[in-house]
């Protein structure tokens, strides 16, 4: 089944414990990205990566790494995570070129930082 | 300045009843798409409908459609026959020329009630 998956689905944490959130897509997609979810706010997009090795900031980069080692996986790192990073998370993906409309999103992952 | 506008937070509608959800955008591109998502309240982000600038034809998936005003730069969802399983919050988002990132609007809920 083509998916896009990240774990964990659920994580609290505290300040300035370093955590990673995984995101695997198994459609060989090349365009990769990461969203927050704020309520008022819609989505916002913090990193995104057309290639391996081939990353750049997006709207709201400030706190996060990313990296693209592996074309399958995008992993999203908070070094030292503080309170307003409590969020929903989205990593997604699509196919780069013509007709390449739908971006896959997998399933959030809802982060709390007390 | 805002790229997708979505003025209504919330809206209550009848099952069966058709509903409208507004969608406004900004851009400067001549090159863009249109796209909807659904969120139920599980929380993962379901594609509804892709609208390219150059479409002539306003784009249909089954019960959804969107009536694209391209002067107006509107993109507004259409649901038909409204189900009790259309209860979601709905995105409306833009991505530009040849950008891949989305920019959402900040979404709208729809209840619907039996």
């Amino acid at each position: 089944e083509a998916q896009v998956t990240q774990n964990p689905r659920y994580l609290i944490t505290v300040t300035g414990k370093k955590l990673t959130v995984t995101c695997s897509q198994n459609m060989n997609h090349e365009y990769m990205s990461w969203y927050r979810q704020d309520p008022g706010l819609g989505l916002r997009q913090i990193y995104y990566s057309m290639n391996v090795e081939v990353t750049d900031k997006g709207d709201v980069p400030e706190g996060y790494k990313v990296s693209r080692k592996e074309k399958r996986n995008f992993p999203l790192i908070l070094e030292s995570p503080s309170p307003n990073q409590t969020s929903l998370y989205f990593c997604a993906s699509s196919f780069v070129g013509q007709g390449a409309n739908e971006q896959f999103f997998g399933p959030g992952t809802r982060l709390t930082v007390l | 300045a805002q790229k997708i506008t979505q003025t209504q937070p919330g809206m209550f509608v009848q099952e069966k009843e058709a509903v409208t959800l507004d969608c406004t955008y900004d851009t400067s591109d001549q090159s863009y798409g249109l796209f909807w998502y659904k969120q139920p309240s599980s929380g993962e982000m379901i594609f509804l409908i892709y609208q390219g600038s150059y479409d002539e034809q306003n784009a249909t998936e089954g019960r959804y459609s969107l009536n694209f005003q391209k002067a107006r730069k509107s993109a507004n969802l259409v649901i038909s026959a409204s189900q009790l399983g259309d209860s979601a919050m709905y995105f409306c988002a833009m991505r530009e020329g040849s950008d891949y990132k989305l920019s959402f609007g900040a979404g709208t809920t729809v209840t619907v009630r039996a």
